[in-house]
């Protein structure tokens, strides 16, 4: 069984600095993929981030970055210098077989980027 | 050019009747998804289909029930609607099912579903 931990449900952040959103798992599978998406108010699930639990060497997207700590069990995303428009959902999934390959979601953290 | 599109983007409908969510992908992806977002914001698998074959069928009340045509399509069926299934209904697809991790799954704009 697969289970994504998310401990913070809201987060506020200053535009410009960097803010880290927490995410914990635990699986069986030998192999699977972290991701991160972004959900804004207007609704659609937007792909940020992707880490697979054999690459040796953090992902990073831009203004993104994943914090993989694979002993801890932790796939964190860093945002740097956020932006107003970064206000949104966020949620972290894993992918394995145990998932049926489906993407297997966290409960998700509210960031707001206040100005 | 939208890859995964949806229709409807909203449905209201009364308790009891049968509604359609029709989901359409551009991508020429094998793998295809239903997931329900809740009103608390979760996430949460309903339905896979690999090259029009079902994969994963969580455990959904059998008044769910998903067709999919061809590959590029996979339309989702709910009889005899309850309050408890208002809801955003994403549809999703992906390059293959298990061909590699990294493959993202794109989601369509989502279907909200209210029923009264």
């Amino acid at each position: 069984a697969q289970k994504i931990t998310q401990t913070q449900p809201g987060m506020f952040v200053q535009e410009k600095e960097a803010v880290t959103l927490d995410c914990t798992y635990d699986t069986s599978d030998p192999s699977y993929g972290l991701f991160w998406y972004k959900q804004p108010s207007s609704g659609e699930m937007i792909f940020l981030i992707y880490q697979g639990s054999y690459d040796q060497q953090n992902a990073t997207e831009g203004r993104y970055s994943l914090n993989f700590q694979k002993a801890r069990k932790s796939a964190n995303l860093v945002i740097s210098a956020s932006q107003l428009g970064d206000s949104a959902m966020y949620f972290c999934a894993m992918r394995g077989a145990n998932s049926g390959y489906a993407l297997n979601f966290g409960k998700g953290t509210s960031l707001l980027v206040t100005p | 050019d939208t890859a995964v599109s949806q229709t409807p983007k909203y449905l209201v409908t009364q308790m009891g009747n049968d509604k359609s969510i029709k989901c359409e992908q551009n991508l020429g992806h094998d793998t295809m998804y239903w997931y329900k977002q809740d009103s608390k914001k979760f996430l949460k698998i309903m339905f896979s289909y690999n090259n029009k074959e079902l994969i994963i069928n969580e455990t959904v009340p059998n008044r769910f029930s998903p067709k999919s045509p061809d590959k590029a399509h996979l339309n989702l069926h709910i009889n005899s609607l309850e309050l408890g299934d208002s809801a955003v209904y994403f549809c999703a697809s992906s390059l293959t099912l298990a061909g590699g991790l990294s493959e993202t799954q794109y989601f369509g704009p989502g279907t909200r579903l209210l029923v009264l």
